[in-house]
């Protein structure tokens, strides 16, 4: 079984620029999360999808940061402008509808704001 | 203060030492307990979860929950160079609620 993919796998920027981020979760997952894992810290949840429908994304900055799920398979996260303090890793993550508890995350895409 | 604390370390420990790592939640209604492992440059992969207190063992990790004290334990027997990661507890609200990480070396 194919794990979560993301792409690019890294990407540097200079502040005020834009960026994307592509994930592609594990089949039939219906719940997909985008997590920021800053240098040192544990990750910490962006914005949750069931299906193509928001669960929660009240820790999303939504003056800069969105996402979307248009056919509740792939899932995009962009970013503009980038700050220096959005350097992190973006890791994108899949469960089953049944197991939230049971998530699987991607390679993540490490993220370099100049 | 934070939803959920964890020592960040690092730990070192030789091989074949029982190696003890622990956090402290502070919201009640948490039922999922997770263990994540974390090598450089990859994704958090799930090691094991427990649901509601008390212990679960898979091969040479024992996870133990005790929601009077809100307090959780990863134990790794036997431990392996190959267990050199950071863990990160994790507990299940919307998403998962993250720990900061221990960062983990066993020497051999």
């Amino acid at each position: 079984e194919a794990g979560v993919a993301q792409s690019p796998r890294y990407k540097i920027i200079e502040k005020r620029q834009s960026v994307a981020f592509w994930c592609n979760p594990i089949s039939g997952h219906a719940t997909l999360y985008w997590y920021q894992q800053i240098l040192g810290q544990g990750p910490k949840l962006l914005i949750q999808f069931q299906n193509n429908g928001v669960v929660d994304d009240s820790q999303l900055p939504k003056d800069r940061f969105s996402a979307e799920r248009l056919k509740g398979v792939d899932s995009t996260l962009k970013i503009q402008p980038a700050k220096l303090e959005d350097s992190a890793v973006y890791l994108c993550a899949s469960s089953s509808r049944l197991a939230p508890n049971e998530q699987f995350f991607g390679p993540g895409t490490r993220l370099t704001v100049l | 203060q934070k939803e959920v604390e964890q020592d960040p370390g690092p730990l070192s420990v030789p091989e074949g030492a029982i190696v003890s790592l622990n956090c402290t939640y502070s919201n009640s209604a948490f039922q999922y307990f997770m263990w994540y492992r974390q090598y450089s440059r990859k994704g958090p992969e799930l090691l094991m979860y427990t649901y509601s207190s008390g212990n679960k063992e898979d091969g040479r990790f024992t996870a133990q929950v005790d929601k009077s004290s809100k307090y959780i334990s990863l134990f790794i027997r036997d431990s392996q160079p190959s267990d050199s990661a950071t863990y990160l507890c994790a507990m299940l609200s919307t998403g998962l609620v993250f720990g900061q990480g221990t960062r983990l070396t066993i020497n051999p």
